[in-house]
């Protein structure tokens, strides 16, 4: 089993549409956890991060259950500026020094 | 703040010679910085973590002699691609994290390599 596994879409949604992504990790004892937007031939950005159940940041809310070992991403109302490639990533190891990335989900909205 | 910059953003060059990339942090001291590499349709993999004023940690296939890492200061890493090959071309990026960073990691935009 890969550490960190996304189903890598794309995934095609109308602008306003809801979507979800999810990412399952392997490492049961992972405490936190990332999801990065990463636009074409760009470096990753921070989207948002999941200490506990989960997070909720405007139109977008990550959550995390620890007993199936999978983080989602909800992003509602979708944008076209929205179209981008959805990272997550997992710490591995103490002291957050080592993060493993998904392959990422490509998200494509249209008008 | 947490603004990380990489020189140079795009480079070509023929196979054989080496390649310097340089990564600063621009607003916070980094105490620990990190190199990836992201081949076309892949994820970011973690070359090798570096602190400052120590020895570059390599992960598991990562020559150290090829990819040469010094984090001289407390604002500056470089990667020097030793001996390029075509198979070297790829995107590379660095990220930074320091005491001021909550922990967190803050990417610079990358460096596009392509060997000839």
């Amino acid at each position: 089993r890969k550490e960190v596994e996304q189903d890598p879409g794309p995934f095609n949604v109308p602008e306003g549409a809801t979507v979800a992504f999810n990412c399952t990790y392997s490492n049961s004892a992972s405490q936190s956890f990332f999801w990065y937007r990463q636009d074409c031939r760009k470096e990753p950005k921070l989207l948002m991060s999941v200490y506990s159940s989960g997070n909720e940041d405007g139109r977008f809310t990550a959550q995390l259950n620890r007993a199936s070992q999978y983080i989602s991403l909800l992003i509602r109302d979708s944008k076209l500026s929205d179209s981008a490639t959805y990272l997550c990533v997992v710490p591995f190891g103490g002291g957050y020094n080592k993060l493993i990335f998904g392959a990422g989900t490509r998200l494509a909205v249209h008008p | 703040g947490a603004v990380v910059s990489q020189h140079p953003s795009r480079v070509i060059c023929k196979s054989g010679t080496s390649v310097k990339i340089e990564c600063r942090s621009l607003d916070f001291q980094a105490t620990t910085m990190f190199w990836y590499r992201q081949f076309p349709k892949q994820s970011l993999m973690l070359m090798a973590t570096s602190n400052e004023g120590s020895k570059a940690t390599y992960e598991q296939g990562v020559e150290k002699d090829k990819f040469l890492i010094n984090h001289a200061s407390l604002t500056l890493s470089t990667l020097t691609v030793t001996s390029a090959h075509p198979e070297d071309s790829s995107f590379y990026i660095c990220s930074a994290r320091g005491w001021t960073t909550g922990g967190g990691q803050f990417f610079g935009p990358g460096t596009r390599l392509t060997v000839l």
